[in-house]
């Protein structure tokens, strides 16, 4: 199976910070990569589909890059509605997830 | 509006047998592939099964496999997970799932999630 590793585990910001989560999977995975939010006691949430596309009604300040085996999400101008969890997701082969990145 | 309800989760000994239901509404059920992922305090989100439309495919984690089945009846908007030889570590929240890819028989991405059921292995 791919595995995906996220780095890092746990990152703090402030309100109005560029905050960047890195996601590199152990074999490419062309674009088939896509990014989750999830907040205490709720299921994930689709935030990013195919490497780059905003899932609807995500706001903009939400953006993915990358390609093969490493990837980015970044959320630049944090909103303190975004402090979460956040998991990457392959679905090249099989279907494995990250070991999420907890923003704080 | 777009919603899936989980069902039949609870505490069970392993060995044991349990059989969790989802129900779904709010878009065309029978076009879509649908999942059963799961998140344990372990190993995190994990994928368990996949079904596609039409039932033409079904897909499960090397961890499920032989002991689990999923299955789905479009007439009643319904995905079913059978869990047997329970173990310990099938413990955690198991999530029903919603492909984004309608009409499609690749696994893509977790569009909608329902708000899990618990499952619980221990003696």
């Amino acid at each position: 199976d791919i595995q995906m590793t996220q780095s890092p585990s746990s990152l703090s910001a402030s309100v109005g910070d560029r905050v960047t989560i890195t996601c590199r999977a152990s074999q490419s995975v062309d674009n088939y990569l896509n990014w989750y939010q999830q907040k205490p006691g709720q299921a994930p949430k689709l935030l990013i589909y195919a490497t780059s596309t905003l899932e609807s009604g995500v706001p903009p300040r939400f953006s993915g890059a990358g390609s093969g085996t490493h990837f980015t999400l970044t959320i630049t101008g944090l909103q303190p509605e975004d402090y979460a969890t956040y998991y990457c997701q392959q679905s090249h082969s099989k279907l494995t997830f990250g070991g999420g990145t907890k923003v704080e | 509006e777009v919603q899936l309800v989980e069902s039949g989760g609870g505490l069970e000994q392993p060995g044991r047998s349990l059989r969790l239901s989802c129900v779904a509404s709010g878009f065309n059920f029978d076009e879509y592939t649908m999942h059963w992922v799961r998140q344990t305090p372990g190993k995190g989100l994990e994928w368990v099964a996949g079904i596609s439309w039409k039932t033409i495919s079904r897909g499960y984690a090397d961890s499920v496999k032989g002991r689990f089945t999923i299955s789905r009846d479009d007439a009643e908007n319904s995905v079913y997970l059978q869990m047997n030889s329970l173990r310990p570590e099938d413990t955690g929240l198991y999530y029903c799932s919603k492909d984004i890819a309608r009409q499609q028989l690749a696994y893509d991405a977790f569009h909608i999630w329902g708000q899990g059921t618990m499952v619980t292995v221990s003696s």
